[in-house]
């Protein structure tokens, strides 16, 4: 599986776009991008998913650069309950459904 | 919504004791999945079931070992626990064998083991 790479921990205001980045230069073509949040003390929470083109959903948006080596999640206007800590995922679309978890992004959103 | 459930969310246990894990999902999902959470080294995969008595090896599976009777159950079983296993413990569901699907995460179990 390519390996990602995030930066352990970002700040972000209340009310502001959080850009959360990722970089995944050894991706292969048939491998996805997906993100993942963990709130403390709770299982990790799906946000979205893309192979290729920007992805939108109602938690968040995907863009994928063009030669899909790196990505970056927003979060468009974050709220308190957006800390967390956010991981970034590149896995193969057909090798079972193991999920390989790096250490991700600590994301901190401040008043 | 899918819900997945895990029997305990804090458990303390002696070294040497025989200790079960369980996990639940209600979503008739094929895949189910154990993963334990450990400061700094993120989320590594224990054992994972693709079926019903079916069972794989993830990247760590010493010392533990696991059990799927039913299709919405799957118990994670550490032999004679250990002071090295006190960890947070994560059970996860998904549906479909192949493909892309993201997985359900149930809360956690944080397993101290003194």
């Amino acid at each position: 599986d390519a390996k990602t790479t995030q930066p352990p921990s970002m700040d972000c205001a209340e009310g502001r776009a959080a850009n959360l980045p990722c970089n995944h230069s050894t991706i292969s073509g048939n491998e996805y991008v997906y993100w993942y949040r963990q709130i403390h003390s709770q299982g990790p929470q799906y946000i979205i998913h893309g192979l290729k083109n920007n992805e939108t959903n109602e938690m968040a948006s995907l863009i994928i650069t063009e030669d899909r080596k790196s990505s970056t999640l927003i979060l468009p206007h974050a709220t308190l309950r957006d800390t967390a800590v956010y991981y970034c995922i590149v896995r193969p679309m057909n090798t079972g459904n193991q999920f390989y978890f790096g250490t991700g992004t600590s994301l901190t959103v401040i008043p | 919504d899918v819900k997945v459930t895990q029997s305990s969310r804090y458990l303390v246990k002696r070294t040497g004791e025989k200790v079960f894990l369980e996990c639940v999902q209600d979503m008739d999902h094929e895949n189910m999945f154990w993963y334990r959470q450990d400061p700094g080294l993120g989320l590594r995969l224990i054992y994972f079931s693709y079926d019903v008595k079916m069972k794989e090896k993830g990247d760590i599976p010493e010392g533990y070992s696991v059990s799927r009777e039913k299709k919405e159950r799957f118990s994670l079983i550490l032999e004679s626990a250990s002071t090295n296993q006190t960890s947070m413990y994560l059970c996860a569901s998904s549906p479909e064998s192949i493909g892309v699907r993201e997985q359900y995460f149930g809360p956690g179990t944080r397993l101290t083991v003194t």
